[in-house]
């Protein structure tokens, strides 16, 4: 089955720095690859989401890269601000055909953003 | 904005016992989950559901745990004779469609304490 690996595990930047957060998955099947942000609390929300015909998203002050080749993928977000600070997982499903979009998850990655 | 809703927010149990965790996921979605993460660990698949039955499930989810959706709007998960093991959050979700629209929405999820 599908494995996703999350890294680092813990990111601590200052405000107005860029954070990268980093993932590999093994199934090449895979063709959606979410991002989410899970603030203490609550349930993770989806941030971002890219699918394996683009190779590069945005939206606003954070970005998503994918390398099907490599199988790896990375969340980008630039001029953090302290409310950016919970925690980050990525995931990734294969959605089609008979898949019911069942998702893996990394590891989850604690972001904190120092003011 | 519409969202996953689940009740408790946090339940107590003794080991042995049998639990049911309820979800109300968003009201026009057709595909069901449930995911658990258990502390310091991933988020884990469970189950999902669609059209009144399981469609895929993973290797934990085994006798010890059913679903069922007893109305239009509840998704349940139901633990018999609960471990220590079983402690852990629980985190129901939902979708529209698959192919493209795989964007899943996640409750803020259930804390499950087996004691």
């Amino acid at each position: 089955g599908e494995n996703v690996e999350q890294h680092p595990s813990t990111l601590s930047v200052q405000e107005g720095d860029s954070a990268v957060i980093k993932c590999t998955y093994s199934d090449s099947a895979s063709n959606y690859f979410p991002w989410y942000k899970q603030e203490l609390g609550k349930g993770p929300q989806l941030i971002i989401d890219i699918r394996s015909n683009v190779g590069e998203k945005k939206d606003q002050r954070i970005a998503v890269t994918l390398n099907k080749t490599a199988k790896h993928f990375s969340l980008h977000i630039t001029e953090t601000q302290p409310e950016d600070s919970a925690v980050y997982f990525c995931a990734a499903s294969w959605a089609g055909g008979t898949s019911y979009g069942k998702l893996t998850f990394g590891q989850g990655t604690i972001l904190t953003v120092h003011p | 904005e519409p969202e996953v809703t689940q009740t408790p927010s946090h339940q107590v149990t003794q080991m042995g016992q049998e639990v049911i965790l309820r979800c109300v996921p968003i009201s026009n979605h057709l595909y069901f989950y449930w995911y658990r993460q258990i502390l310091g660990q991933k988020v884990e698949f469970l189950v999902s559901f669609y059209n009144n039955e399981i469609s895929e499930k993973s290797e934990i989810f085994d006798d010890q745990f059913s679903v069922e959706r007893p109305d239009g709007s509840n998704f349940t998960l139901k633990i018999r004779s609960t471990k220590l093991e079983d402690s852990a959050m629980y985190f129901c979700a939902s979708s529209t469609s698959l192919g493209r629209n795989t964007e899943a929405f996640f409750g803020q999820g259930t804390r499950l304490t087996v004691v």
